[in-house]
């Protein structure tokens, strides 16, 4: 595997399901982000990991619980959820602090997540 | 946050043509990032720039840097079906580990 992958790719939950997602990086990054995108809004950031430290909520609803148990992996579990909560969840990584090349983010392929 | 603002919001044109994507801010950025994505994908990174005035040319793509370094400006030329997707741009303060993100430019080229 390269780059930055994401499973699963498409997820079908309830709201009163727990389901989780999962982010892995093959980069040597030291920096992991969890986005979400919503039709016609700009990306949200809503988690940043840097050297797996959460150093970044961005005032996320507390049924988004991220864990970071390593530089490669993050994880996004999920309960309780809301059908407006239904997007494209995309993960990244970069290497901070790294100034020639500024803070360029890669990312995964995102999951579709649809809440019923 | 800094808030990125990308013009126009959607652009459509016919194969062969030219077009160019804006990215402007009121902000400094110390780099600033071109991604392009495609549906059901995510952003795929394009460009960076770092300098002010500085450009940068992928093929038929050519990436300018605003001297002031708040603003950026995408040019594709004789643009191909497969130059279809959103183009989003985002800025980078050196301060910390955040991208501001633009809401994005919708290219539609037609064959």
């Amino acid at each position: 595997e390269t780059g930055v992958t994401q499973t699963p790719r498409h997820l079908v939950m309830g709201m009163t399901n727990k389901k989780s997602l999962k982010c892995e990086q093959h980069l040597g990054h030291n920096a992991m982000y969890w986005y979400k995108q919503s039709a016609k809004k700009p990306l949200e950031l809503m988690f940043v990991y840097s050297l797996e430290e959460r150093v970044e909520n961005n005032s996320v609803p507390s049924r988004f619980s991220p864990e970071c148990p390593n530089s490669s992996h993050l994880f996004l579990h999920l309960h309780t959820l809301q059908p407006e909560d239904s997007a494209l969840y995309l993960c990244a990584s970069s290497q901070v602090h790294d100034i020639s090349v500024g803070n360029e983010q890669f990312f995964g392929p995102g999951t579709r997540l649809t809440v019923l | 946050t800094q808030l990125l603002e990308q013009s126009p919001q959607f652009l459509s044109i016919q194969e062969g043509e030219n077009l160019t994507v804006y990215c402007n801010s009121s902000s400094v950025f110390s780099s600033l990032q071109w991604y392009r994505q495609e549906p059901g994908e995510g952003p795929v990174l394009l460009v960076t720039v770092v300098t002010g005035g500085e450009v940068k040319k992928l093929k038929r793509l050519t990436f300018q840097f605003g001297d002031a370094r708040k603003d950026s400006s995408l040019h594709i030329t004789a643009a191909q079906p497969g130059d279809t997707g959103l183009y989003l741009c985002a800025g980078d303060s050196s301060n910390d580990y955040k991208l501001s993100f633009g809401a994005g430019t919708t290219v539609t080229v037609r064959a």
